[in-house]
């Protein structure tokens, strides 16, 4: 059972335009991950957080502990930006992951 | 500094073959897992291994073997590849006690 629900699913962007994606998970977590993984690449993290708001460059990651929801936004987005995003927590040894949001940003 | 260094980056392979996807972390990690990334699925465990000479099954672990060879290597083996195993491969690894995992570039893998 996938625990980490994110919406949209696919998400398709004029550039230039600001960018929302939702993750929101079912259980008590200390810290929600934000990954990114281009095209036939690797993944990479984007961020760690347990609280508020991290900001890095174009993208800021916010996370409401309580309500079990967390929100990835880019701002000014590019067709650079294109790939999917994946919000994942760690409990006991075990990763939990979101199924990803595909972005993609037309020029 | 190479991190996770996942070989080979893509493979065919005829249904019935037998074929091992070989990582390694340079980083000193205890924990490496192995996940499997299928379209509309997310990335599902296959295996994991909290410590040097130990192994777990993930969500999947069917039709797939794994061992860790040492500290630096974990890697997983498929004895006689099917095609739902076509899949990219994704190995990770976790330092003792901390919350983030290092993952490879993935491998890329047709069964036919």
């Amino acid at each position: 059972k996938n625990e980490v629900e994110q919406s949209p699913q696919n998400l398709t962007a004029q550039e230039g335009e600001f960018i929302t994606i939702n993750c929101s998970y079912s259980v008590g977590i200390s810290a929600l991950h934000w990954l990114q993984q281009h095209p036939g690449g690797g993944i990479v993290s984007l961020f760690m957080l347990s609280s508020g708001k991290k900001k890095h460059g174009r993208l800021i990651a916010t996370i409401n502990i309580q309500e079990k929801h967390s929100s990835l936004h880019i701002t000014a987005s590019h067709p650079r930006d294109s790939a999917v995003y994946i919000c994942a927590y760690l409990t006991g040894n075990q990763f939990y992951f979101g199924t990803g949001t595909s972005l993609t940003v037309i020029p | 500094n190479a991190g996770v260094t996942q070989t080979p980056k893509f493979q065919v392979l005829k249904t019935g073959q037998s074929m091992t996807l070989q990582c390694a972390q340079d980083m000193n990690h205890n924990s490496m897992y192995w996940y499997r990334q299928d379209p509309g699925m997310g990335l599902r465990l296959i295996y994991y291994s909290a410590s040097e000479g130990t192994t777990d099954k993930g969500e999947v672990p069917n039709g797939y073997n794994v061992s860790r060879l040492n500290k630096r290597e974990f890697s997983l083996r498929l004895e006689s590849a099917a095609p739902s195993q076509t899949s990219v491969y994704f190995c990770a690894s976790r330092g003792w006690g901390a919350p983030e995992a290092f993952f490879g570039q993935g491998t890329r893998l047709t069964v036919v």
